[in-house]
């Protein structure tokens, strides 16, 4: 059974790059038929789509985060990364990871069906 | 970027009852294929989301027949045709057609 658990410090400080790894178990992180990807949810509020990466190195982002995000993997280590930079309070929220998987049909549609637990991220001094 | 919005923002519900929930797009979610990429995920209360209907129409793996999706292009409707109390949590529905993928804003579903 495939699982992902994000790992990460819980606080950060403003300014500095918040950075947190999806560790993959019970399936294979370099298969074509999954992306890999980091949605976030600020406490009470909904959830926001951050960007995803495939096993190949491409990757998208969502462009309200401008420069400051990078999505990163290690096949090797069956891991994916988040790097936000310069970040502010606003990026307090809780991170979740999740597998983007791929049915066969359509053409390019994905659906996310397993997420991880959800790490908590605070930015403050 | 596609917006989408959900009504209503908070259901309550008598177990047993129906419920119903409203997703609208900003743009078309009608692919060339012939598919509305639009789903729908449940977040039960202090849980990740769980992917519910995709493709606007079909439950996913283990997901109850008591859920169902439909609807096309710019308006989708998730009905659950009897209230569980396991059912409690928050329903978004997700564009996965165009990034960004956006979110809606959610509906909280509780029993009164």
């Amino acid at each position: 059974q495939v699982q992902l658990q994000e790992s990460g410090p819980g606080l950060v400080k403003p300014s500095q790059t918040l950075s947190l790894t999806c560790t993959v178990s019970g399936d294979s992180i370099s298969s074509g038929s999954y992306y890999w990807s980091w949605i976030r949810q600020p406490a009470g509020k909904a959830l926001e789509w951050i960007g995803r990466i495939y096993a190949s190195g491409s990757s998208n982002y969502n462009p309200s985060l401008g420069r400051r995000v990078s999505i990163s993997v290690d096949t090797s280590k069956s891991q994916f990364s988040l790097n936000l930079s310069s970040v502010t309070a606003a990026d307090t929220a809780v991170y979740y990871c999740a597998r983007g998987r791929f049915p066969g049909v359509p053409r390019y549609y994905y659906y996310m069906d397993v997420w991880g637990k959800g790490t908590t991220v605070t930015v403050s001094s | 970027d596609i917006v989408m919005t959900q009504s209503p923002v908070s259901l309550p519900v008598t177990p047993g009852e129906p419920a119903s929930i409203s997703c609208r797009s900003s743009q078309s979610l009608l692919h060339g294929d012939g598919y509305n990429f639009l789903d729908w995920y449940l977040q039960k209360p202090g849980q990740s989301p769980q992917l519910l209907i995709y493709l606007g129409s079909n439950r996913a793996s283990g997901v109850p027949d008591r859920f169902n999706g439909s609807g096309s292009g710019t308006d989708f409707t998730l009905k659950i045709s009897r209230v569980e109390p396991e059912d409690v949590g928050v329903y978004y529905c997700m564009q996965p057609l165009q990034t960004p993928f956006t979110f809606g804003p959610g509906t909280k579903v509780e029993i009164k």
